[in-house]
């Protein structure tokens, strides 16, 4: 079958860093989403990793091990306005998605 | 910036009754999409469509959800009747044609979502 975990919530202080871990199972691979999602506002997309290694877009920057199954989001200088859910998702071959039940990161002053 | 918009925004109805949500996708993505997410959980699909025809509905609740794109190219998702478990935020996403410049797997652009509440 497939399966993604991510941790349900995490605590972060503002300026710092965190990490986001997501684990997957499926039975291919076609790349790994991140998507950030607002309290009462829909998701929006931050990243797609196809190959292993790390990719930086300004603050946040998404970490992906396909032999390990395995994959982070990294968010660095924290803003209060990250303080979101963050939903790690894979496509399943049908050009459907496979979504994380998310994390909702709390960043505190 | 293109967008998809759905609507309502917000619907508050009472068990039994009928509910419409629309969707109309960004000009020229080929694929839609609609999800329901309960509060805590990640989205569940229930039907993709492809152009004008149903993909996939195998999650769709059809002894009261119904579906429809038409013309390829708004949606409407019907609830008739509506019952308590149904209260949970409806979003509608599209995806370009598959294939497409940005690679094989393209990322879905979702509007804003229909927030549903049933009394």
């Amino acid at each position: 079958g497939q399966n993604i975990d991510q941790p349900t919530e995490m605590t972060a202080t503002e300026g710092a860093i965190v990490q986001i871990n997501c684990t997957y199972q499926t039975s291919g691979f076609n790349g790994l989403f991140w998507y950030q999602q607002h309290a009462g506002e829909a998701p929006t997309f931050l990243s797609y990793n196809v190959l292993d290694g790390l990719e930086e877009k300004g603050r946040f920057s998404s970490f992906l091990s396909r032999s390990k199954g395995y994959s982070y989001l990294l968010l660095k200088e924290l803003q209060m306005k990250d303080s979101a859910s963050y939903l790690c998702a894979v496509p399943d071959g049908n050009y459907q998605l496979i979504w994380g039940a998310g994390t909702k990161l709390i960043i505190k002053p | 910036e293109a967008e998809v918009a759905q609507s309502p925004r917000y619907k508050i109805t009472e068990k039994s009754q009928a509910v419409a949500f629309w969707c109309d996708p960004i000009s020229g993505h080929a694929t839609l999409y609609w999800y329901r997410q309960i509060l805590g959980q990640g989205p569940e699909l229930l039907v993709q469509f492809q152009d004008e025809s149903v993909v996939d509905d195998s999650q769709l609740p059809k002894d009261r959800f119904s579906a429809e794109r038409l013309k390829g190219v708004d949606s409407t998702l019907k609830i008739q009747p509506a019952e308590l478990g149904d209260s949970a935020m409806y979003l509608c996403a599209s995806s370009p044609q598959t294939g497409s410049e940005s690679g094989p797997y393209n990322e879905q652009f979702f509007g804003p979502g229909t927030r549903l509440t049933v009394l």
